[in-house]
């Protein structure tokens, strides 16, 4: 079945430090979801994505859609420690009704 | 207030016992998802249903059993038959159309003793 990776799987970094993860699928996507998840929490959408390169921000969130459809990139400018947690992506391909998730990349930050 | 509910927050069981967790959403959404979620791992879809009185197995469906009897309602029910039924549980509903995205409960953390 459909596989997604994330990178890196944790990550700790001084606040006001900016973040760059990336998620990475064994098939082509049409749509790419961020989600991010407070501890026991539910996960709270952050971005979607849905045509090759585009590029989406919302506040100090990035995220773009890769050229490949294969893969998806989220950056974190200038982190607070509000954006402790973890990043989900998601996607799915023309022919999936539901979407696949990775694993989430475990982000926290230093004062 | 527009969203999704989950009930309880937490559950505690002994083994062998059926438990049935409860999730409700006023978004008017017509699909709704159960999803399994372990530490370390992605969620992982359990049942999910686009219209009322019908669903479908997800990628882990043995040991659970669903319902959907109204539109704002899909309870999950954990069975004696599940092997390893503590974890968390999520549960999530959207549109049926193209850009689908979906909106997730807080979840409920199931224990079974």
């Amino acid at each position: 079945g459909q596989q997604l990776n994330q990178s890196p799987q944790s990550m700790f970094i001084q606040e006001g430090e900016d973040v760059s993860m990336n998620c990475t699928s064994s098939s082509i996507f049409n749509t790419w979801l961020w989600y991010k998840q407070d501890p026991g929490e539910g996960p709270v959408l952050l971005i979607a994505l849905y045509k090759a390169g585009e590029l989406t921000s919302n506040g100090r969130l990035t995220a773009q859609f890769g050229i490949t459809r294969k893969d998806s990139f989220l950056n974190i400018s200038a982190s607070i420690p509000s954006d402790v947690g973890i990043y989900f992506c998601a996607g799915r391909d023309n022919y999936g009704q539901n979407f696949v998730f990775g694993p989430g990349t475990r982000l926290s930050v230093l004062p | 207030d527009g969203g999704i509910t989950q009930s309880p927050k937490y559950l505690f069981r002994k083994e062998g016992q059926n438990v049935t967790l409860s999730c409700e959403q006023n978004l008017n959404h017509d699909a709704m998802y159960w999803y399994r979620q372990d530490p370390g791992q992605g969620l992982r879809l359990i049942y999910y249903s686009q219209i009322v009185n019908d669903f479908q197995k997800g990628d882990i469906a043995e040991g659970y059993s669903v319902s959907r009897e109204k539109k704002e309602s899909f309870p999950l029910t954990v069975t004696s038959a599940q092997k390893n039924p503590t974890a968390f549980y999520l549960c999530a509903s959207s549109i049926v159309e193209a850009h689908n995205e979906q909106f997730f409960g807080p979840g409920t953390r199931l224990t079974v003793l």
